[in-house]
Order: C-alpha cells, then structure tokens, then sequence
C-alpha cells in the first residue's frame, strides 16, 4: 500500500542547532512530494514542495528538503533552529496526480 | 491575503445531534479536501472534489458523514447523527488542481459528548 512515514514522533533541539526531520514513502513513481508545518490551533502553512528537477528544495522560514530516490526519502533539514519554529511537521505526498497524503506528524520542541 | 475560511472553529454537541461544518474556499481554487485530524489517527483524508464534482469520499463513514459542494464558494460536511468518536479537529484546504499544494483553514474542532 501506498504509504508516508515520518519515524521520529518527537524531537528535541536546542536552539541555534541544525535539525533534520525524516520522511520516507512508498510508491513505485516519483510522486509530489511536501513539508507542511501546523502551530498549535492552526492549520496547516506549506514550507516546501518537490515537483522535479533539482532534487535540494528550499522553502520557508529557512528550510530545505533533500528528494532521495535510492532512499525513497524527503528529509527536511534546517540549519539553525529558532524557538518559533517549535511545531508540528507533516510530510506529505502525492500519487498519481491525485489526493495528497501526509505521515503522521513530528512535533519539534525547542530548547532555549 | 487570501485565506480558506472554515466555520465554526469550535462546536461542541450531545451525541445523536447534526452537525455542519463550512469551508469556503480560496477563490479560484477548483480543488477542495476535507481532513480530519486526531492524535490517534493523525490527518485522514474524508473526501475531495474537483470543479464541485466529488472525486473520492472513500475515506469517509457513508452512513452518517456526506459531503457537499451546492456551489464553488462553499463547501459542507455534514455529520448525522453524530457520535463521540466523531470528536475531531476537521480541516479543509483548497488549491488550483490535483497534485498541487493545498491551502488550509483553520479547521473546527468538533466535540461531540
């Protein structure tokens, strides 16, 4: 079955350091491929999207995404970690030109 | 600033009652998804449509959710009868077309006693 997993549930970084989130999908075909960040009460913000073409994505509020295909793996990746950025991660995916699917969510915590 | 616009935010109700929750969509947008969101099974895809057609609603409970677009600004999801296992956050998110990014509102959280 087509599925996104996100295997850390919780981290825990201090602040100023680099932070590296991990997603993983299943599919035979490249699909679209998504970071979206939810803050608590709210919705859900895109910070990044891969399509094609260069395989390093940079978003939002300083982050960047790696798309892996040998490793079937879109990991998102900040280099300094801000206390704002404490949150929930959702990766997300994309099959065959329809709906989008999301992992079950990391949530950040950061340290002062 | 354009926003998706998702009423009410909070709705708490006794089991048995219906419920109706809102969206409007961002204008333009011709994709609309409905989601809902619990700390057990985290954000699970309910239906979606596109140009107000319902595409897929497999994820959805056919014997008491349904799902509706009566026009392009506003889209409903209805519960009846509502039931405590329905108690969720519900999201909706709207963009131009499938396999694109998705905007989101704010969702209802739906408390059902």
């Amino acid at each position: 079955a087509q599925s996104v997993t996100q295997p850390d549930i919780h981290i825990t970084v201090s602040e100023g350091a680099s932070l590296e989130l991990r997603c993983n999908y299943s599919y035979g075909a490249t699909p679209y491929l998504f970071w979206y960040v939810q803050s608590p009460g709210q919705g859900l913000q895109l910070l990044l999207k891969y399509f094609s073409g260069d395989t390093l994505v940079q978003g939002i509020k300083g982050f960047e995404a790696e798309f892996k295909r040998s490793q079937s793996s879109f990991n998102l990746r900040k280099p300094s970690v801000h206390w704002s950025d404490a949150a929930e991660y959702f990766c997300a995916v994309v099959y065959n030109n329809n709906d989008m699917r999301f992992g079950a969510g990391t949530r950040l915590t950061v340290k002062p | 600033d354009a926003r998706v616009t998702q009423t009410p935010r909070h709705k708490v109700t006794e089991m048995g009652q219906e419920v109706t929750m809102r969206c409007q969509p961002i204008l333009g947008h011709n994709t609309v998804f409905w989601y809902r969101q619990t700390m057990m099974q985290g954000l699970e895809l309910l239906a979606y449509f596109r140009n107000r057609a319902p595409l897929d609603d497999s994820g959805m409970p056919k014997d008491r959710f349904s799902a509706e677009m009566p026009d392009a600004t506003l889209a409903t999801l209805k519960i009846q009868p509502s039931e405590p296992r329905d108690s969720a956050v519900y999201f909706c998110a709207s963009g131009f077309r499938l396999g694109t990014d998705l905007f989101f509102g704010s969702g209802t959280q739906l408390s059902v006693l």
